[in-house]
């Protein structure tokens, strides 16, 4: 099984600024890993595939980087909305997984 | 538009079995550009993937919960299903169904879109 480690456990940051969450995983992963945005009573959506593409529909603020174990999500300027729970997932391994979660709090 | 929406109980008692369908909207569940899966988050928790149903038919489940885990098809009412057996507390979660990620022709373990969710509870 394929461990996906995410930090901060929490980010608390005002509008405007920027969010960098980490995600690490257990072993090399190439690209193969997503994020998704899971705003309070619903469901995750998807933002990010294969380290750095952007899902249909997603702003620009929102960018993926990294490649084998390490991996970044950067909200380049935080709005309101973007208020929610954020989770890594890999794809390396048929067993998928995702990480545990980095909250983003705006002040 | 392509929807999912899953039903079922919300309460099931320990030992017994969990069963959830999922009905999608807005395609044809037969068509071999998509596969679907199931994904839960118990409470405070990360998603955890169940298992995907492929267009063959064929499937494939998350190694800790394949012995308990089926998911079957019913293509003339366009639902697929979830049925996992001998649940206890730990199977307490919010079950989503999902269809993995498609772009052009290429199929991706990853998912999108998304359920709604739907919340079961084991408990006597």
């Amino acid at each position: 099984e394929i461990v996906l480690t995410q930090s901060p456990d929490t980010l608390s940051l005002s509008p405007g600024e920027r969010a960098t969450l980490s995600c690490r995983a257990s072993q090399n992963i190439s690209i193969l890993l997503a994020w998704y945005q899971q705003r309070p009573g619903q469901a995750p959506r998807l933002l990010i595939w294969d380290a750095s593409n952007r899902a249909t529909g997603v702003p620009a603020r929102f960018s993926g980087s990294g490649s084998e174990t390490d991996f970044i999500l950067t909200v380049s300027s935080l709005e309101p909305e973007d208020s929610a729970v954020y989770y890594c997932q890999q794809r390396r391994d048929w067993h998928l997984t995702f990480g545990g979660g980095t909250k983003v709090e705006i002040k | 538009q392509l929807q999912l929406r899953e039903s079922g109980p919300g309460l099931v008692k320990p030992s017994e079995t969990l069963s959830l369908a999922c009905t999608v909207s807005g395609v044809s569940i037969s068509s071999t550009h998509y596969y679907w899966a199931w994904v839960r988050q118990p409470p405070g928790k990360g998603p955890e993937w169940i298992g995907t149903l492929y267009d063959s038919g064929r499937t494939n489940y998350n190694p800790f919960l394949q012995s308990r885990v089926t998911i079957s098809v019913d293509t003339s009412k366009n639902q697929f299903f979830l049925s996992v057996t001998s649940v206890t507390a730990a199977d307490t979660a919010i079950y989503y169904c999902v269809k993995h990620l498609t772009i052009g022709a290429s199929r991706y373990n990853f998912f999108d879109p998304w359920g709604q969710g739907t919340r079961v509870t084991v408990s006597s």
